[in-house]
């Protein structure tokens, strides 16, 4: 079945320090992939998606290239703020139709803390 | 836009006691609905999903059922909770984006 594997957290940074956290993916086919983040208190909110190979989806500073050939989605930012502190989820849909097609295989979800 | 409520934000409950979640949809209709869990140290797994009234598929067994009984509701519910069911539950809804509400951290004691 489809899986996705995040790079294990807590991730500390410094304030404008370069973020990566990596994503990789199994899936059959060409699934679509996202980000998601929880900021403290809060629920999931998507940050941003790809949804074929080669598209970059983008938002808020944040970066992540759909890589079929690695099968993978880093998420990258190039300077971390302190209001970047949350809990960031990688998803992936699969590409395959049918009732309850357009559920949500997530990562475990990598807490980052941002420190002045 | 699409909006999601879901209540409460936080509950404790003591095993053997029941439960019910529930979670409505604004600004669609004819939504389809999901209920994922976080449990501690593991990912968002997917509990059940809903493509219309009455109508309920289960992802894995468990001690929960789930039931629609209006198109925007969406009910997530246990007879008997377990130490096991403590976690984070997300009703969510959607398509191509899929839209969360901002979660019930579950307890249970």
């Amino acid at each position: 079945g489809d899986s996705v594997t995040q790079m294990e957290g807590p991730v500390t940074l410094s304030e404008e320090a370069f973020l990566t956290i990596n994503c990789t993916y199994t899936a059959t086919g060409y699934p679509s992939l996202f980000w998601y983040v929880q900021y403290p208190g809060e629920g999931l909110q998507l940050l941003l998606k790809a949804t074929k190979a080669d598209d970059k989806g983008s938002n808020k500073g944040f970066e992540a290239t759909y890589r079929k050939e690695t099968t993978s989605f880093h998420l990258e930012k190039g300077s971390v703020q302190v209001s970047d502190s949350a809990v960031y989820f990688c998803a992936l849909r699969s590409a395959y139709s049918g009732a309850g097609s357009y559920q949500l295989t997530f990562g475990k979800g990598t807490k980052l803390s941002v420190i002045p | 836009s699409q909006t999601i409520h879901q209540w409460p934000a936080t509950l404790v409950q003591p095993v053997g006691s029941p439960l019910s979640l529930e979670c409505t949809v604004e600004g669609t209709s004819n939504p389809n609905l999901y209920w994922y869990r976080q449990a501690a140290g593991r990912g968002l797994q997917l509990l059940f999903y809903s493509v219309g009234i009455g109508q309920i598929s289960s992802e894995v067994p468990q001690n929960l059922s789930a039931s629609r009984p209006q198109d925007r509701q969406f009910i997530l519910s246990s007879k008997k909770l377990l130490l096991s069911d403590s976690g984070f539950y997300l009703c969510a809804s959607g398509t191509a984006i899929s839209i969360f509400g901002s979660g019930t951290r579950l307890t249970v004691v």
